[in-house]
Parts: C-alpha cells; structure tokens; sequence
C-alpha cells in the first residue's frame, strides 16, 4: 500500500526567504506525482503536475522536482511571499487504470510580513 | 482549462435529512470523478471513485446505503448524504482527471453542517 509523508508538517518563515517542502513514497511505481495548494475552508488548487517520466516542473517561482527511484519530490518556493501562506498537499498517482491519488498529510507554510 | 464546479459551496441541514452535492466538470468529459472526505486539519480521504454509467467503487469502511453516489453523464456526478447525522458534519471534495495536461482537477468543496 502506497504511503506518502511529507516534511515538515508546519513552517513559518519571513518573507523573502527561499524554501524547500519534501514529500516522501514508499511504492516507486507511481504513474505522476502532483502537488496542490489548500487554503483554509477552500478546494484543492493544481500546482505542479510531474509525469513519471520527467524529474522536474516549473511554474513561475514554483519549481518541483521527482526522483522515483529514491521515492522522494520537493518543492521550492522561491522568495516567499504572504500570500503563498497556505497548506500544501502532496500527491502521488497510483499506477494501473484506477490512477487513485494518495495524498500526504500536507505542510502547512505561514509566510510573515 | 480543465474547471470543476462543486454546488452548493456550504449546506447546513437538520439530522435525517438528505443532503446532494453536485460536481460538475466544465470544460471537459470525465468518465471518472472521486469522492473525498476532509476532517479538520488532516488529509484528503477516499470515499468512492464514482463511474459514468455504472455503480461507484467505494472505499473500505465507506457506507454505500449513507453516501449515494450517481455518475449519469460525462460531465456531472453527485454524492448525496442520506439521514444525516451530525458526524457526517464534515468537508466533502469531489475531483476529475483531465487526460491534458492538468492531471486532477478538484472542486472547490461543500462543508456540510447537521444540526
């Protein structure tokens, strides 16, 4: 059974700063890993989406990178802002047709003013 | 691209009643939609992976006669939360897979209240 833990559970940094999230699986046979945002009371917001066969995906200050062999994928966020205070979710895509989602436990990120 | 539209956004309801979410994709055909389930401050939890045109999957420990789950075309699924109880009070997500580039795509969700 595919296990997804993400490091660390809570951050509080100053804005500006440049950080990193790390997301761990225990099955490497993953079909894509996809990471989202959550703000409180709020949906699931798509960051970054990583097919199996790449290692990496940028989106503006977001940069994600995968490494099935060793089961792990970051995020980096780069010169953090307040706005980007939120919970961020991890997501790994179970091989095979039911392409399932096992989601980790989130890293809830507070950026201070 | 690649929207999910989730109705109604919150729903407060009196224990016994029944309670339908709707999840509807916008912009694209979903033959699959999921069922989650959110309790404060912890994770996303499966509750049935819901089918165009057949029975929904659901999830060990998830009461199929509680959360009826109608999947009747490529664009539309609905949960519906049958004699509600207060412990059923809780956050409900619905999402779909975009064969594009947009991987799951996730409404923005219903927390329902019974009172």
């Amino acid at each position: 059974k595919q296990e997804v833990t993400q490091i660390p559970a809570a951050l509080s940094v100053p804005e500006g700063e440049n950080l990193v999230l790390n997301c761990s699986f225990t099955d490497s046979a993953i079909y894509n890993l996809q990471w989202f945002r959550q703000d409180p009371g709020k949906g699931l917001t798509s960051l970054l989406l990583i097919q199996s066969s790449q290692r990496e995906q940028t989106s503006g200050r977001l940069n994600a990178s995968l490494d099935k062999s060793s089961g792990r994928s970051t995020l980096y966020i780069a010169a953090s802002q307040p706005g980007d205070s939120a919970t961020y979710l991890c997501a790994v895509w179970a091989s095979g047709s039911a392409r399932q989602l096992t989601f980790g436990s989130g890293t809830q990120l507070t950026v201070l003013p | 691209g690649a929207v999910v539209s989730q109705h109604p956004s919150r729903v407060i309801c009196k224990s016994g009643t029944s309670v339908k979410i709707e999840c509807r994709s916008l912009d694209f055909q979903a033959t699959t939609m999921f069922w989650y389930r959110q309790f404060p401050k912890k994770s996303l939890m499966l509750m049935a992976t819901s089918n165009e045109g057949s029975k929904a999957t659901y999830e060990q420990g998830v009461e199929k006669d509680k959360f009826l789950i109608n999947h009747a075309s490529l664009t539309l699924s609905t949960l519906t939360v049958t004699s509600a109880h207060p412990e059923d009070s809780s956050f409900y997500i619905c999402s779909a897979v975009n064969r594009g580039r947009y991987g799951y795509t996730f409404g923005s969700g219903t927390r329902l209240t019974v009172v």
